[in-house]
């Protein structure tokens, strides 16, 4: 089945920092690539997603990207504010859905 | 006002004892889903539904039992086999051509007395 991990757990950067969050997965068939943000004590919030067939997408200071032959994809936040901070989830999508362990983001003012 | 319910948002489950999370959803949603977050860890799938009166075990259903009487409702229990409850539970939803594409619910935090 799938696995997905996800680097680097936490990651702290200071505001107008940019952050990048990696994963990596096994299964070379899924095709759909979610991102998920949780804030303390909610549940988590879809904040972008890409498919297979596309390499970038970008949504204002978000944007995703893949590498279908490394089976890698990476979230990119440009000018971080505080209240980016969250714990961000990757996910791989084929016949399931498996989701990465999460990266706390700390944004300091 | 569409979304996904979870409810109560805290819960205490004294020893030997069965307890109920309740999840509902208006959002029209064919597919239910009930994860289980611990500290520190990814979410880990517990019992799934796709149409009502049908259910799927996911990767750690052991200890728990799901019910999918209504396309809005799917309650998950905690039952007393379950050895280590204390976590965070999560619901979402989904329709089946947005698979991945999942709403969830607020969460509740169960706890052992």
């Amino acid at each position: 089945g799938e696995n997905v991990e996800q680097h680097p757990s936490t990651l702290s950067v200071q505001e107008g920092d940019s952050a990048v969050i990696k994963c990596t997965y096994s299964d070379s068939a899924s095709n759909y690539f979610p991102w998920y943000k949780q804030e303390l004590g909610k549940g988590p919030q879809l904040i972008i997603d890409i498919r297979s067939n596309v390499g970038e997408k970008k949504d204002q200071r978000i944007a995703v990207t893949l590498n279908k032959t490394a089976k890698h994809f990476s979230l990119h936040i440009t000018e971080t504010q505080p209240e980016d901070s969250a714990v961000y989830f990757c996910a791989a999508v084929n016949n399931d859905m498996r989701f990465g362990a999460g990266t706390r983001l700390t944004v300091k003012p | 006002d569409g979304g996904i319910t979870q409810s109560p948002k805290y819960l205490f489950r004294k020893e030997g004892q069965n307890v109920t999370l309740s999840c509902e959803q208006n959002l029209n949603h064919d597919a239910m889903y009930w994860y289980r977050q611990d500290p520190g860890q990814g979410l880990r799938l517990i019992y799934y539904s796709q149409i009502v009166n049908d259910f799927q075990k996911g990767d750690i259903a052991e200890g728990y039992s799901v019910s999918r009487e209504k396309k809005e409702s799917f309650p998950l229990t905690v039952t007393s086999a379950q050895k280590n409850p204390t976590a965070f539970y999560l619901c979402a939803s989904t329709d089946f051509g947005t698979r991945g594409k999942l709403f969830f619910g607020s969460g509740t935090q169960l706890s052992v007395l």
